[in-house]
């Protein structure tokens, strides 16, 4: 399958502790995203990579919030101290931004439970 | 600031009939991009249609088309002879700023198709 990959699918943790996510966007797209979703919502943006660049973060990213691409592959997303608020599913996505357009492609989501 | 407005939070139909999903979206940016995504229970978005500002005219795939009204700040999407595996939650999206921005996506459609 050579879509977006998210890992783990699924997350249960207790309040207070730290949850990593982690994405492989398609192989070539140079920018990666970052979405949260909950339960009756669409997405929500959160930050995004053009390459490992950090170009733009939301308001909704809190200081606990913190996203990574190293060498521009991958990208991590991390949350400390975990509230029962961040509860929800964590997309990400990737696309190839050229002159024609930019199509963004999504991953099946990272689900994180807090409790 | 861009919004997208989905304003049926459900549709529910029989088997083989018709149904039209509305999309009104605003912005101030003269080019940006529309967008329709399809999430199934598992989660996934799935891609199915990026239009740009630019280009109006109507698009057919097979079941499904969609129409693009700049005049009206539109971009209905219809599903002829509907399928019970079109059940799904819809969503429209836009990007703004010539594609450069992430999308911002309406609340979503629950669209259910009974046998």
């Amino acid at each position: 399958d050579t879509g977006v990959s998210q890992d783990p699918r699924h997350k249960i943790t207790k309040r207070g502790q730290n949850v990593t996510f982690r994405c492989d966007p398609i192989s070539e797209h140079n920018r990666l995203y970052w979405y949260r979703q909950t339960l009756g919502q669409g997405p929500e943006f959160l930050t995004y990579f053009q390459n490992e660049a950090q170009l733009e973060k939301s308001r909704l990213l809190s200081d606990r919030f913190s996203a990574e691409r190293p060498k521009g592959s991958f990208s991590t997303l991390e949350i400390q101290r975990t509230e029962q608020g961040d509860s929800a599913m964590y997309l990400c996505a990737s696309s190839l931004a050229t002159v024609s357009g930019n199509t963004i492609y999504f991953g099946e989501g990272s689900w994180l439970t807090v409790v | 600031a861009q919004k997208v407005t989905q304003a049926q939070t459900e549709i529910s139909v029989v088997e083989k009939e018709d149904v039209t999903l509305d999309c009104v979206y605003e912005t101030r940016d003269t080019t940006y991009y529309l967008f329709w995504y399809k999430q199934p229970p598992s989660g996934e978005l799935v891609f199915l249609i990026r239009r740009n500002s630019f280009d109006e005219q109507n698009e057919i795939s097979g079941r499904y088309s969609w129409n693009f009204q700049k005049s009206t700040s539109s971009f209905n999407f219809t599903i002829t002879a509907s399928q019970v595996v079109d059940s799904a939650v819809y969503f429209c999206a836009l990007s703004g700023r010539g594609g450069a921005d992430g999308l911002t996506f309406g609340k979503g459609t629950h669209l259910i198709i009974q046998p």
